[in-house]
């Protein structure tokens, strides 16, 4: 049965630390792994990421795959207040490539 | 450019009784979804459509319909509520591309309590 791991289900820092997300992944004929950023309402998306060993980057949140060892990291470098949030990591599956297994997410919470 | 959109926000309901999720997106994207979320459970896909006239059941169907008769539209029907079904319903769409993947965008979301 495909299944998406997280971890930690949750984190609290301080403004200013570095945090890095885990994501573990079974899935049949993996296509894609997508992280997402949950506050209090709906998800919107953050990466997706196909290749292994190619890092997307936007502003301070970076991510890089690992296919071999079935595994991402959503790093989250000098973390503000306004990064509290759940972030989500899914994977889709080449036979049909929007049907896709959401972890249980991780739960990050920056104090100032 | 409203996006995807979801009513009712909240909603209340006694077991046994049916009522009618909307959903609607003005961005002609032909992939709709409708998922759950519940503490521990994650998002769980209930039922999906790729295009009008087509729809297929997720992972948690039982006591949902749904039905696609346009585009912009994709209803979630709750045949007859039970507390089990309490949870918040996420819509979301997408293109169906020639892409790896299309970003799903998703709706605000409808708090819904079945007593």
């Amino acid at each position: 049965e495909d299944k998406v791991v997280q971890s930690p289900l949750s984190l609290v820092v301080h403004e200013g630390d570095t945090v890095t997300l885990n994501c573990s992944y079974e899935v049949t004929n993996f296509r894609s792994l997508l992280w997402y950023k949950q506050e209090k309402k709906a998800p919107t998306f953050l990466f997706m990421l196909t290749s292994s060993g190619i890092e997307k980057k936007s502003g301070r949140l970076s991510s890089i795959l690992d296919k071999k060892e079935l595994f991402s990291i959503l790093n989250i470098t000098a973390t503000q207040t306004g990064d509290s949030a759940v972030y989500l990591c899914a994977t889709a599956n080449a036979g049909n490539n929007r049907k896709l297994i959401w972890g249980l997410g991780t739960s990050l919470a920056v104090n100032p | 450019n409203a996006g995807v959109t979801q009513t009712p926000k909240f909603q209340v309901l006694k077991t046994g009784q049916s009522m009618t999720l909307q959903c609607a997106q003005d961005m002609n994207h032909e992939y709709m979804s409708w998922y759950r979320q519940d503490p521990g459970m994650g998002l769980r896909l209930i039922h999906y459509s790729v295009g009008a006239g087509i729809t297929d059941q997720g992972e948690v169907p039982n006591g949902y319909n749904v039905s696609r008769s346009t585009t912009e539209d994709f209803p979630l029907r709750l045949l007859s509520a039970a507390p089990s079904q309490t949870s918040v319903y996420f819509c979301a769409s997408s293109y169906v591309g020639t892409g790896l993947y299309n970003e799903q965008f998703f709706g605000p979301g409808t708090r819904l309590t079945v007593l």
